[in-house]
């Protein structure tokens, strides 16, 4: 059974350009999260959906970014313009009814 | 609001050494606790979890017992191995709060 998948991996830009974050949860979960993970602040929660709808957006550091779930099985998030304080690891991660939390392998943002 | 402490890293031991990574939590009512694992380069996996005091949870050899009186949740392996070389978090979720809160990790390094 497929996990959570996101996509890139990696990414690299520059400063100024826009990114955009992907994530297929697993099938059939109805939560949905976005965490950012750097040395500095840790583990921060972005924001998270139950049943496609934003519940607490409150962890989004700024308006730059900004998040979507247009159907159970896809979400992206999006920074625009990015910033090099963005760079981070980002992770997306889903579970059933709020039980266990199964993250993706994460996507690593660098911007120059 | 609810709140997670947990030992600072990064802690080093050798092979078999015993092991105990300290936390302790700040929530109203009852939680329930977990314990989270990032292996390099992979998301976070749930490692074992506890619902309700004198619970113990335990996996792969770690152990942690849910102590209301003392507000904590440390865990413990008696014997550690290489390949538990990675971050280990502790977290909180409060009834009703699909949200979890987490402890800021702590990296424990294995040497042979």
């Amino acid at each position: 059974d497929a996990g959570v998948i996101q996509s890139p991996r990696h990414e690299v830009t520059e400063m100024g350009q826009e990114v955009t974050l992907r994530c297929k949860p697993i099938s059939g979960h109805d939560y949905l999260f976005w965490y950012r993970q750097t040395m500095m602040r840790g583990l921060e929660l972005l924001i998270y959906f139950n049943n496609n709808v934003p519940i607490d957006d409150s962890g989004m550091p700024e308006d730059r970014f900004s998040a979507k779930m247009p159907n159970a099985s896809f979400s992206t998030l999006k920074i625009q313009p990015s910033e090099p304080r963005d760079s981070a690891v980002y992770f997306c991660a889903s579970s059933l009814a709020g039980g266990e939390l199964f993250f993706g392998e994460g996507s690593r943002l660098t911007v120059l | 609001g609810d709140s997670v402490t947990q030992m600072e890293g990064p802690v080093t031991l050798s092979e078999e050494a015993f092991l105990t990574i300290n936390c302790t939590y700040t929530a109203t009512g009852y939680p329930s606790l977990f314990w989270y694992v990032q292996y390099p380069g992979e998301g976070l996996q749930l490692l074992l979890k506890a619902t309700k005091a004198d619970d113990k949870g335990s996996n792969k050899g770690f152990e942690a017992t849910y102590r209301k009186e003392t507000t904590s949740f440390h865990l413990e392996k008696g014997s550690v191995q290489v390949s538990d070389s990675a971050v280990y978090f502790c977290a909180l979720a409060n009834f009703g709060n699909e949200k979890l809160t987490f402890g800021t990790g702590t990296r424990l390094t294995i040497i042979p």
